[in-house]
């Protein structure tokens, strides 16, 4: 399966932990590690965790990536207004001998 | 400050070609390969391709190969990206990052809104 899919959108309210989910295949996430990207409106995309659960410098530990098969998920605690962003699983694709990304999942803070 | 700085918005017409440059501050140039990923309007991220900075080694997604060139200036710290052929679809922010491999696009540039418009 070589595509990523990612819930439309999820909600939560401050202070609460919610997950983001990404599904694929074993050409991309069963057999590579994931990273997972936040974007504000009009911004660029920012790396929020790499190779599958580690953060670059600044990211609070807040964030906690894992995966499992041909899954992986992304766990925010202490939701925060600011958390308000949509959210983007990539991995690296076999067959499409590139970088793929999840269609991307909405987080609202409620 | 490390930082990447793109190009400003351009329309173009239908069948025209499009050149974006993406210079690089504050980190050796050489060190790193530069990605390059658009986004449609309300669509999420496409990964283009990628160049290396210290060789000619280049990597296209099928989709755009033959139709995309990306060059690097190590005179200049510069990268380009030249997409030819625009259709309406290629309508989209373009983005250069700095590409880590399996860690990840750490480093952005603010985009570049390419439109095509007849």
């Amino acid at each position: 399966q070589s595509e990523l899919t990612q819930p439309p959108s999820t909600s939560g309210t401050p202070g609460q932990r919610v997950i983001l989910s990404c599904f694929g295949g074993s050409s991309n996430i069963g057999g590579h590690t994931v990273n997972w990207y936040r974007q504000l409106p009009g911004a660029a995309p920012k790396l929020l965790i790499y190779e599958n659960f580690q953060r670059p410098p600044g990211v609070p530990d807040r964030f906690t990536g894992s995966k499992s098969g041909t899954s992986a998920s992304l766990a925010i605690s202490g939701l925060r207004p600011d958390d308000e962003a949509d959210y983007y699983c990539s991995v690296w694709d076999d067959n499409l001998n590139g970088w793929m990304f999840g269609g991307g999942t909405k987080l609202t803070v409620l | 400050q490390v930082q990447l700085v793109q190009s400003g918005a351009e329309l173009k017409n239908p069948g025209a070609s499009v050149r974006v440059s993406c210079k690089a501050c504050g980190y050796t140039f050489i060190d790193f390969g530069m990605t390059w990923v658009r986004q449609a309007p309300g669509q999420g991220p496409e990964w283009m391709g990628w160049t290396s900075t210290s060789d000619d080694d280049k990597n296209y997604v099928e989709k755009f190969r033959g139709r995309v060139t990306m060059t690097a200036d190590r005179s200049t710290s510069t990268v380009y990206m030249e997409l030819r052929s625009l259709q309406y679809d290629d309508t989209a922010t373009y983005f250069c990052a700095v590409d880590h491999g399996t860690k990840g696009f750490d480093i952005w540039g603010q985009g570049t809104m390419i439109t095509v418009s007849s």
